[in-house]
C-alpha cells in the first residue's frame, strides 16, 4: 500500500493564479480531510469529507473549494492564490466506522509558496 | 482557533531521561491524540485516548486524559536521541451525523541531546 500520497511536493505560484493540489489513498479509507501548517503552529483545518458525494468546511475554508466524486481522491482547489495561502498542505486519510473514526494517516505535504 | 495548547513550547532532555508534555483544551472532545511531526515530514499517529479513558500505554509512551480538568499529557520514558520531534496533541469531536472534526495545538518541540 502507498498510503496517502499527496501531488505535487513543491509548487510556487503567482497571486491570483489557480491550481488543484492532489490528494491520493488506497486503504478505502471514508473520511480524509486537508490540513495546513504555517511556520510555528499546528494543523488547521481546511475541508472533510465522510465519503464521496460529502463534503464540509473545516476552520480556515475561506479560499479553498473540494469535492470528492471517488473514495480514493480528495483534491483541494486554490481559487485564487493570496500570498497568505502560503503554506505546508497535509492530506489524511481514516476509517469511517459507524459515525466514528480515531487514527489519522497524513501525507508527506505540498510546500506551497505564492508570491 | 486552536483547542488544544501543548506546554512547554520547547523541552530540550538528556538522552535517557523522561519527557513529559501537557495539553489543554476548552471544549468537551470525544477523544484526543497525539502525533509526532519530524522536521519537513508528514504527522504520525501516536496514541488515542477516548474521553471515557483516563490512561493509555504504547510501548515508551504513556498518556493521561483528565476531563474534568480538560487536559491531557504525554510521558515519554528512557528517551532517545531520535525521539527528537515536534509533538502535537489534537482533540476530536463529533457535532452530528457525518461530522467529525480533529483541532491540533500549536505543538511542543522536543530535543533529545545525545
Amino acid at each position: 500500500n502507498a498510503g496517502v500520497t499527496q501531488t505535487p511536493k513543491f509548487q510556487v505560484l503567482k497571486t491570483g493564479q489557480s491550481m488543484t493540489l492532489q490528494c491520493a489513498q488506497d486503504m478505502n479509507h471514508e473520511y480524509m480531510s486537508w490540513y495546513r501548517q504555517d511556520p510555528g503552529m499546528g494543523l488547521r483545518l481546511i475541508h472533510y469529507s465522510v465519503g464521496a458525494g460529502i463534503t464540509d468546511q473545516g476552520e480556515v475554508p475561506n479560499g479553498y473549494n473540494v469535492s470528492r466524486s471517488t473514495t480514493e481522491d480528495f483534491p483541494l482547489r486554490l481559487l485564487s492564490a493570496a500570498p497568505s495561502q502560503t503554506s505546508v498542505y497535509f492530506c489524511a486519510s481514516s476509517p469511517w466506522r459507524g459515525g466514528s473514526t480515531d487514527t489519522q494517516y497524513f501525507g508527506p505535504g505540498t510546500r506551497l509558496t505564492v508570491l | 482557533s486552536q483547542q488544544g495548547e501543548e506546554d512547554p513550547q520547547a523541552l530540550s532532555i538528556q538522552e535517557g531521561e523522561n519527557a513529559t508534555m501537557n495539553c489543554s483544551y476548552k471544549t468537551s472532545i470525544n477523544n484526543l491524540q497525539w502525533y509526532r511531526q519530524n522536521s519537513g515530514r508528514g504527522l504520525v499517529h501516536l496514541i488515542l485516548i477516548r474521553s471515557n479513558e483516563r490512561e493509555k500505554h504504547s510501548g515508551r509512551l504513556r498518556v493521561t486524559l483528565d476531563t474534568s480538568k480538560k487536559s491531557s499529557s504525554l510521558l515519554i520514558t528512557a528517551s532517545r536521541a531520535a525521539d527528537t520531534a515536534s509533538y502535537f496533541c489534537a482533540t476530536g469531536t463529533y457535532s452530528g451525523a457525518g461530522s467529525y472534526q480533529l483541532t491540533f495545538g500549536k505543538g511542543t518541540k522536543l530535543s533529545v541531546i545525545p
